[in-house]
């Protein structure tokens, strides 16, 4: 079974705190991606990596920046918290035709 | 650039009628792949069924079809005869498929309730 783990499923951070979010899979899949679900808005794309160093922006990349060093790990970093990424993220990895596999998700609290 | 639209925030639907959500996409990539996923209360996203755009019959997958209408880019979910568990948030999603930046973009999500 493909699985992709979350570093933390809750998270507390202050503002102005850096944040770093990790995501590991387990089944060298190119494509990994970060999403914020807010509700009435669905998933929106921060960012995402089709390989090792590669990165694109989503439709919200703003305050956000990633790092994916390895094949199996995508980063996700707020470098300054604010009150308004207090959000669930998802991460997810694709395969084949494009089914994704998430993780179980972080709920983030910026105070 | 894609976009997926759902336009029914949420949805009611008595247990054993079939019930369909709506999803309309836009996209200029020649070869794309269409999703449903699948958010009961727990929180995992769970994949329920994919179309490609150059398949030639509507995709299924036991109770659940996909009504794919490629002129009037919409790919619809039918649930058949509903059970109290399919209650959950239903997402389309679409990525393009001719290259190796797969974007995979989500709509906004029905939320679909059976009743008893």
């Amino acid at each position: 079974d493909v699985k992709v783990t979350q570093s933390s499923r809750y998270l507390v951070k202050r503002t102005g705190e850096k944040v770093f979010l990790e995501c590991v899979q387990d089944m060298d899949h190119e494509n990994m991606f970060w999403y914020r679900q807010d509700p009435g808005l669905g998933l929106r794309l921060i960012y995402f990596s089709y390989d090792v160093k590669m990165k694109e922006k989503g439709d919200i990349p703003e305050g956000y920046s990633v790092s994916r060093e390895k094949k199996e790990r995508f980063s996700l970093i707020l470098e300054s918290a604010s009150t308004n990424q207090t959000s669930m993220y998802l991460c997810a990895s694709i395969v084949g035709q494009g089914i994704a596999f998430f993780g179980q998700g972080t709920r983030l609290t910026v105070v | 650039a894609q976009k997926i639209t759902q336009t029914q925030p949420g949805m009611f639907v008595q247990e054993k009628e079939a019930v369909t959500l709506d999803c309309t996409y836009d996209t200029s990539d020649p070869s794309y792949g269409l999703f449903w996923y699948k958010q009961p209360s727990s929180g995992e996203m769970i994949f329920l069924i994919y179309q490609g755009s150059y398949d030639q019959q509507n995709a299924t997958e036991g109770r659940y079809s996909l009504n794919f209408q490629k002129a009037r880019k919409s790919a619809n979910l039918v649930i058949s005869a509903s059970q109290l568990g399919d209650s959950a948030m239903y997402f389309c999603a679409m990525s393009p498929m001719d290259t190796g930046r797969r974007a995979l973009t989500f709509g906004s999500g029905t939320r679909l309730q059976v009743q008893p």
